[in-house]
Protein backbone atom coordinates (compact mmCIF):
# COMPACT_ATOMS: atom_id res chain seq x y z
CA UNK A 1 0.00 0.00 0.00
CA UNK A 2 1.00 3.64 -0.26
CA UNK A 3 2.76 5.05 2.82
CA UNK A 4 4.36 8.31 4.36
CA UNK A 5 7.69 7.96 5.69
CA UNK A 6 10.30 9.47 6.93
CA UNK A 7 14.30 8.74 6.38
CA UNK A 8 16.24 9.75 10.05
CA UNK A 9 14.63 8.27 12.98
CA UNK A 10 16.63 10.79 15.24
CA UNK A 11 18.36 14.16 14.33
CA UNK A 12 20.71 15.65 16.76
CA UNK A 13 21.83 19.05 16.31
CA UNK A 14 23.48 22.09 18.38
CA UNK A 15 21.47 24.98 19.37
CA UNK A 16 22.09 27.90 16.72
CA UNK A 17 22.54 25.36 14.08
CA UNK A 18 19.79 24.69 11.00
CA UNK A 19 17.67 21.66 11.01
CA UNK A 20 16.48 19.63 7.94
CA UNK A 21 14.12 17.16 8.36
CA UNK A 22 13.08 14.60 5.81
CA UNK A 23 9.36 12.77 4.84
CA UNK A 24 9.16 10.70 1.68
CA UNK A 25 5.57 10.03 0.30
CA UNK A 26 4.21 7.98 -2.33
CA UNK A 27 1.00 8.44 -3.22
CA UNK A 28 1.68 10.86 -6.01
CA UNK A 29 -2.27 12.21 -5.37
CA UNK A 30 -1.83 13.61 -2.49
CA UNK A 31 -2.29 17.23 -2.37
CA UNK A 32 -1.72 18.33 1.05
CA UNK A 33 0.64 18.03 3.46
CA UNK A 34 1.17 18.90 6.71
CA UNK A 35 4.16 19.04 9.40
CA UNK A 36 3.06 18.38 12.79
CA UNK A 37 5.66 18.94 16.20
CA UNK A 38 4.88 16.88 19.17
CA UNK A 39 6.71 17.25 22.61
CA UNK A 40 6.27 15.17 25.63
CA UNK A 41 3.08 14.40 26.81
CA UNK A 42 0.86 16.10 24.23
CA UNK A 43 -0.71 16.43 21.34
CA UNK A 44 0.92 17.04 18.20
CA UNK A 45 0.91 20.70 17.14
CA UNK A 46 0.09 21.95 13.55
CA UNK A 47 3.35 23.82 12.33
CA UNK A 48 3.00 24.70 8.67
CA UNK A 49 1.15 22.91 5.56
CA UNK A 50 1.78 23.22 2.08
CA UNK A 51 -0.66 22.05 -1.09
CA UNK A 52 0.80 20.11 -3.86
CA UNK A 53 0.38 23.39 -6.06
CA UNK A 54 3.36 25.21 -4.45
CA UNK A 55 7.22 24.32 -3.90
CA UNK A 56 8.04 26.00 -0.94
CA UNK A 57 6.25 27.65 1.84
CA UNK A 58 7.76 29.81 4.76
CA UNK A 59 6.66 30.85 8.62
CA UNK A 60 8.31 31.90 10.93
CA UNK A 61 11.77 29.93 11.52
CA UNK A 62 10.35 26.77 9.63
CA UNK A 63 10.20 26.23 5.34
CA UNK A 64 8.93 23.63 4.09
CA UNK A 65 10.00 22.56 0.46
CA UNK A 66 7.96 20.12 -1.64
CA UNK A 67 9.72 17.93 -4.17
CA UNK A 68 6.15 16.35 -6.39
CA UNK A 69 9.11 14.83 -9.11
CA UNK A 70 10.91 12.72 -5.96
CA UNK A 71 8.15 13.14 -3.56
CA UNK A 72 9.94 14.39 -0.93
CA UNK A 73 9.19 16.75 1.87
CA UNK A 74 11.12 18.78 4.21
CA UNK A 75 11.31 20.78 6.91
CA UNK A 76 13.77 23.26 7.75
CA UNK A 77 14.40 24.50 11.29
CA UNK A 78 16.03 27.96 11.87
CA UNK A 79 18.76 29.05 14.36
CA UNK A 80 17.29 25.29 16.26
CA UNK A 81 16.61 26.25 20.19
CA UNK A 82 16.53 23.80 22.42
CA UNK A 83 12.74 24.15 23.10
CA UNK A 84 12.52 22.98 18.89
CA UNK A 85 13.55 19.66 20.87
CA UNK A 86 10.61 17.07 20.02
CA UNK A 87 9.12 14.49 17.73
CA UNK A 88 8.17 16.09 13.82
CA UNK A 89 5.91 14.19 11.70
CA UNK A 90 4.90 14.96 7.99
CA UNK A 91 1.03 13.53 7.29
CA UNK A 92 -0.55 13.56 4.26
CA UNK A 93 -3.53 13.84 3.28
CA UNK A 94 -5.69 11.43 1.23
CA UNK A 95 -7.75 11.69 -1.80
CA UNK A 96 -11.28 12.56 -2.04
CA UNK A 97 -13.79 14.87 0.47
CA UNK A 98 -12.70 13.72 4.02
CA UNK A 99 -9.53 15.37 4.83
CA UNK A 100 -7.76 12.51 6.75
CA UNK A 101 -3.95 13.06 6.94
CA UNK A 102 -1.52 9.90 7.02
CA UNK A 103 1.42 10.20 9.42
CA UNK A 104 4.61 8.61 9.03
CA UNK A 105 6.58 7.26 12.19
CA UNK A 106 8.10 10.87 13.29
CA UNK A 107 11.42 12.16 13.57
CA UNK A 108 13.32 12.63 17.01
CA UNK A 109 14.92 16.50 16.91
CA UNK A 110 17.32 16.87 19.94
CA UNK A 111 18.68 20.13 20.36
CA UNK A 112 21.83 20.51 22.78
CA UNK A 113 22.52 23.76 24.41
CA UNK B 1 -2.79 25.87 22.42
CA UNK B 2 -5.52 24.53 20.40
CA UNK B 3 -8.23 24.87 21.97
CA UNK B 4 -9.18 21.45 22.07
CA UNK B 5 -9.98 20.09 25.04
CA UNK B 6 -10.12 15.83 25.97
CA UNK B 7 -11.19 14.18 29.58
CA UNK B 8 -9.88 12.41 31.42
CA UNK B 9 -6.43 13.10 30.79
CA UNK B 10 -5.66 9.66 32.01
CA UNK B 11 -7.77 6.36 32.98
CA UNK B 12 -6.60 2.80 34.06
CA UNK B 13 -8.82 0.25 32.83
CA UNK B 14 -8.92 -3.60 33.18
CA UNK B 15 -9.32 -5.91 30.20
CA UNK B 16 -12.65 -6.55 29.20
CA UNK B 17 -14.14 -3.38 30.60
CA UNK B 18 -15.74 0.03 28.48
CA UNK B 19 -14.44 2.90 28.30
CA UNK B 20 -15.91 6.72 27.06
CA UNK B 21 -13.74 9.14 25.85
CA UNK B 22 -14.94 12.72 25.01
CA UNK B 23 -13.41 15.81 23.26
CA UNK B 24 -14.80 19.62 23.10
CA UNK B 25 -13.37 20.98 19.40
CA UNK B 26 -11.98 24.62 18.81
CA UNK B 27 -15.14 26.70 18.56
CA UNK B 28 -16.28 27.18 15.09
CA UNK B 29 -14.82 24.02 13.83
CA UNK B 30 -17.53 21.05 12.48
CA UNK B 31 -15.30 18.01 12.00
CA UNK B 32 -13.52 16.05 14.84
CA UNK B 33 -11.51 12.94 14.17
CA UNK B 34 -9.94 10.50 16.56
CA UNK B 35 -6.78 8.84 16.32
CA UNK B 36 -4.94 6.23 18.66
CA UNK B 37 -1.05 6.53 18.97
CA UNK B 38 1.17 3.63 20.56
CA UNK B 39 4.27 4.67 22.37
CA UNK B 40 7.08 5.41 20.13
CA UNK B 41 4.42 5.55 16.60
CA UNK B 42 2.58 8.55 14.63
CA UNK B 43 -1.29 8.42 15.20
CA UNK B 44 -3.64 6.32 13.43
CA UNK B 45 -6.42 7.09 12.17
CA UNK B 46 -9.54 5.88 13.81
CA UNK B 47 -12.74 7.46 12.68
CA UNK B 48 -13.96 11.14 11.87
CA UNK B 49 -17.48 12.49 12.09
CA UNK B 50 -18.73 15.53 10.16
CA UNK B 51 -21.97 16.71 11.35
CA UNK B 52 -23.15 13.93 13.84
CA UNK B 53 -22.24 11.37 10.63
CA UNK B 54 -19.28 9.30 10.42
CA UNK B 55 -17.43 10.71 7.61
CA UNK B 56 -14.47 7.99 7.43
CA UNK B 57 -12.71 5.16 9.56
CA UNK B 58 -9.54 3.35 9.80
CA UNK B 59 -8.14 -0.62 9.99
CA UNK B 60 -10.14 -0.74 13.55
CA UNK B 61 -13.07 -3.01 14.76
CA UNK B 62 -15.97 -2.28 15.71
CA UNK B 63 -15.94 -2.47 19.41
CA UNK B 64 -14.50 1.38 18.56
CA UNK B 65 -17.27 3.50 18.29
CA UNK B 66 -18.06 7.28 18.23
CA UNK B 67 -20.36 10.03 18.63
CA UNK B 68 -20.94 13.43 17.48
CA UNK B 69 -23.16 15.92 19.23
CA UNK B 70 -24.77 19.00 18.00
CA UNK B 71 -22.29 21.21 19.54
CA UNK B 72 -19.78 19.44 17.57
CA UNK B 73 -18.37 17.59 20.47
CA UNK B 74 -17.52 13.71 20.62
CA UNK B 75 -17.32 10.90 22.01
CA UNK B 76 -14.72 7.75 21.38
CA UNK B 77 -15.92 4.43 22.41
CA UNK B 78 -14.20 1.20 23.45
CA UNK B 79 -15.65 -1.97 24.16
CA UNK B 80 -14.37 -5.18 25.29
CA UNK B 81 -11.01 -3.72 26.12
CA UNK B 82 -7.91 -5.30 25.21
CA UNK B 83 -4.32 -5.12 26.65
CA UNK B 84 -2.92 -3.67 23.05
CA UNK B 85 -5.76 -0.68 23.45
CA UNK B 86 -3.18 1.12 25.92
CA UNK B 87 -2.57 4.39 23.75
CA UNK B 88 -2.82 7.90 24.00
CA UNK B 89 -6.04 8.40 21.88
CA UNK B 90 -5.64 11.91 20.02
CA UNK B 91 -8.92 13.99 19.19
CA UNK B 92 -8.70 16.71 16.48
CA UNK B 93 -11.13 19.20 14.87
CA UNK B 94 -11.43 20.95 11.91
CA UNK B 95 -13.38 23.34 9.50
CA UNK B 96 -14.75 21.52 6.53
CA UNK B 97 -14.65 23.69 3.62
CA UNK B 98 -15.05 23.41 -0.61
CA UNK B 99 -12.34 24.01 -2.36
CA UNK B 100 -9.34 23.93 0.41
CA UNK B 101 -7.89 20.81 2.85
CA UNK B 102 -8.80 21.53 6.32
CA UNK B 103 -5.73 21.70 9.09
CA UNK B 104 -6.36 19.60 11.82
CA UNK B 105 -5.90 20.94 15.57
CA UNK B 106 -5.20 18.67 18.16
CA UNK B 107 -6.10 18.22 21.71
CA UNK B 108 -3.53 17.04 24.60
CA UNK B 109 -4.67 13.21 24.54
CA UNK B 110 -6.12 11.03 26.93
CA UNK B 111 -3.57 8.11 28.17
CA UNK B 112 -5.91 5.11 28.70
CA UNK B 113 -3.94 1.90 30.36
CA UNK B 114 -5.72 -1.63 29.92
CA UNK B 115 -4.46 -3.87 32.48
Amino acid sequence: GESVGLHLPTLSVQEGDNSIINCAYSNSASDYFIWYKQESGKGPQFIIDIRSNMDKRQGQRVTVLLNKTVKHLSLQIAATQPGDSAVYFCAENTEGGSYIPTFGRGTSLIVHP
Amino acid sequence: ETGVTQSPTHLIKTRGQQVTLRCSSQSGHNTVSWYQQALGQGPQFIFQYYREEENGRGNFPPRFSGLQFPNYSSELNVNALELDDSALYLCASSRRFSGGGETQYFGPGTRLLVL
